[in-house]
């Protein structure tokens, strides 16, 4: 069926280096893709996102990658941070319907 | 931050009680959702609504209901708890924005069923 997964449940960064999350999928009808940060006690909190038609897209110290021949999605966050501690998501998406598909969390542990 | 309320924030209750756990936005939103989530792992759509007087059952079933009577208001209801129900409940909303589909969240209610 269709799945969204990433390979690494747990990632250790040191402070000031640069964090890469990874996520794969399985359906290539979706038509957009999404990454949630979920701290510890909240809720999923939107980053950023990426149109099926793009291959990069970049925020505030935040860049999505999106590799539609292997299916594959990453998370870039540069001079990863203290407050960048927390469990993320990948989920896809399709304009015909409002649901999302989720994939199972990466949590990101920063090293001071 | 997203104007999502969820309460109780913690729930321990027994077997067999009944019990519902309540969900306000107050962001106008038509959509509102209802998934389960184990810590750390993924989301598991449980019911979602179009809007006020529609509801629809998600991929998990969860022996749980919902109603939505009012647009901003989205309960859901475990009329016998058991202990295979432990576990975090979050509510979201969502609207299109952009090129995309937003959904917010709220911060969740985490129940334990002894």
């Amino acid at each position: 069926g269709e799945s969204v997964g990433l390979h690494l449940p747990t990632l250790s960064v040191q402070e000031g280096d640069n964090s890469i999350i990874n996520c794969a999928y399985s359906n290539s009808a979706s038509d957009y893709f999404i990454w949630y940060k979920q701290e510890s006690g909240k809720g999923p909190q939107f980053i950023i996102d990426i149109r099926s038609n793009m291959d990069k897209r970049q925020g505030q110290r935040v860049t999505v990658l999106l590799n539609k021949t292997v299916k594959h999605l990453s998370l870039q966050i540069a001079a990863t941070q203290p407050g960048d501690s927390a469990v993320y998501f990948c989920a896809e998406g399709r304009d015909s319907n409002y649901q999302l598909i989720w994939g199972a969390g990466t949590k990101l542990i920063i090293k001071p | 931050e997203a104007d999502i309320y969820q309460t109780p924030r913690y729930l321990v209750i027994g077997t067999g009680k009944k019990i519902t756990l309540e969900c306000s936005q107050t962001m106008g939103h038509d959509k509102m959702y209802w998934y389960q989530q184990d810590p750390g792992m993924e989301l598991h759509l449980i019911h979602y609504s179009y809007g006020v007087n529609s509801t629809e059952k998600g991929d998990l079933s969860s022996e749980s209901t919902v109603s939505r009577i009012r647009t901003e208001h989205f309960p859901l209801t475990l009329e016998s708890a058991r202990p295979s129900h432990t576990s975090q409940y979050l509510c979201a909303s969502s609207d299109f924005m952009g090129s995309r589909e937003t959904q917010y969240f709220g911060p969740g209610t985490r129940l334990l069923v002894l």
